[in-house]
């Protein structure tokens, strides 16, 4: 089957840098999205990674490798308006769906 | 540049109803999904909708249909409600079928007694 693993929480302190690892067993796999969702809101899309290697977008950085089928999420400076459940997810060739994680909560201390 | 907006919010229906989800893309958006999200858990694609046509389906059964419209705008019809449907499902828009990037909408939350 097509399945997309992930922690199911993660916690960190403010201020500090926190990854998010993901990986995935797909076929037709063609890029690896990260979307934020807080609760009781929608998901969010944060970054995308076609190709092999690294993505920033400010505090946001994500990574994907396609040979080991693993993917990571890298907040920086992490700010308390960060917890939220991160999810990761495949975009499939095949028939055009999105292939979600379970997602994973990211827990923020003071 | 309008976002996505979804209706109703929330709406509460019995076992063995219909219910009609309707969703309006983000301006210039030809493609949209539609996901079932249960408590806890990640999005569930249901399908996807490009130019009026369904073009990719998530295993949901038939009574999970829908509709484009031409401006773009998409409904989602459920038929024979089940408990289990109790959900919230979420619409997204995005430029083309491949969505790199979507857009969500705020959701309708559906309980289902």
């Amino acid at each position: 089957g097509q399945s997309l693993e992930q922690p199911s929480e993660v916690t960190a302190v403010e201020g500090a840098i926190v990854q998010i690892n993901c990986t995935y067993q797909t076929s037709g796999f063609y890029g690896l999205s990260w979307y934020q969702q807080h609760d009781g809101g929608a998901p969010t899309f944060l970054s995308y990674n076609a190709l092999d290697g690294l993505e920033e977008t400010g505090r946001f950085s994500s990574f994907l490798s396609r040979s080991d089928s693993y993917g990571y999420l890298l907040l920086q400076e992490l700010q308390m308006k960060d917890s939220a459940s991160y999810f990761c997810a495949a975009n499939m060739d095949s028939n055009y769906q999105l292939i979600w994680g379970a997602g994973t909560k990211l827990i923020i201390k003071p | 540049e309008t976002g996505v907006t979804q209706s109703p919010t929330h709406l509460i229906k019995t076992r063995g109803q219909q219910v009609t989800l309707r969703c309006s893309s983000q301006s210039g958006h030809n493609t949209v999904s539609w996901y079932q999200q249960a408590l806890g858990q990640g999005p569930q694609f249901i399908f996807q909708y490009y130019r009026e046509e369904e073009n990719g389906r998530g295993n949901f059964p038939p009574r999970f249909s829908g509709l484009q419209f031409p401006n773009y705008s998409s409904e989602l019809n459920v038929n024979a409600l089940e408990l289990d449907d109790s959900a919230l499902y979420l619409c997204a828009s995005s430029l083309n079928q491949y969505q790199e990037t979507q857009y969500f909408g705020p959701g309708t939350r559906l309980l289902v007694l």
